[in-house]
């Protein structure tokens, strides 16, 4: 079964507007880490934000927030004020556990800023 | 701030040569990640170290290889390439005891010919 599932394949939105990328994960362990990256088309992989399982806060990086919803098993990631350079790829990612255990990574959303 | 380093950044080479990948973590950093990205998919996890010792291992074919030095940098060996190793190729460092952030190395690109 999937363990992190990102239903939006491609997002387009406006510039300066915000956007959300939707992201709902599947685990049974009570201690994990979601994260999001960016994956511009020059193929790097660039760390957006991170949530702990135990962090009450919702996490939040300038432009960049992460609407943690524990219960629904959601982690959507919010970006507002969207720039013409946010044009890339998006991927969920989760960790579950600690000491060295592997990312499972969503399938990705490519976004699309218009000008 | 120092980040995740790859080298070499691109590489081809011919089916059935070898190729070796190195990764230098974030100072600190004691877990090490490999992954594969293939066109259009998401990363695939291959191999992890904690410690100098493998942690979690995932669709890595027995052709490949990785270990973790005593300095925590990490090379991933790959040997009899085939077209289909064709791929971005990831490392990532983190702290291994907590759940923090982990970032990512800017790939190497392995082109089989």
């Amino acid at each position: 079964a999937q363990k992190i599932t990102q239903t939006q394949p491609g997002m387009f939105v406006q510039e300066k507007e915000a956007v959300t990328l939707d992201c709902t994960y599947d685990t049974s362990d009570q201690s994990y880490g979601l994260f999001w990256y960016k994956q511009p088309s020059s193929g790097e992989m660039i760390f957006l934000i991170y949530q702990g399982s135990y962090d009450e806060q919702n996490a939040t990086e300038g432009r960049y927030s992460l609407n943690f919803q524990k219960a629904r098993k959601s982690a959507n990631l919010v970006i507002s004020a969207s720039q013409l350079g946010d044009s890339a790829m998006y991927f969920c990612a989760m960790r579950e556990g600690s000491y060295g255990q592997n990312f499972v990574f969503g399938p990705g959303t490519r976004l699309s800023v218009l000008p | 701030a120092a980040g995740v380093i790859q080298s070499p950044r691109h590489l081809i080479k011919e089916k059935r040569e070898t190729a070796t990948l190195k990764c230098y973590p974030i100072p600190r950093h004691d877990t090490v990640y490999w992954y594969q990205q293939g066109p259009g998919q998401d990363p695939q996890f291959l191999i992890s170290f904690y410690e100098k010792m493998q942690s979690d291992k995932g669709s890595i074919p027995d052709r490949f290889s990785a270990q973790q030095f005593s300095d925590y940098h990490s090379e991933l060996n790959m040997s009899s390439l085939e077209l289909g190793d064709s791929a971005l190729y990831f490392c990532a460092s983190s702290l291994g005891d907590s759940d923090t952030e982990a970032f990512f190395g800017q790939g190497t690109r392995l082109t089989v010919v």
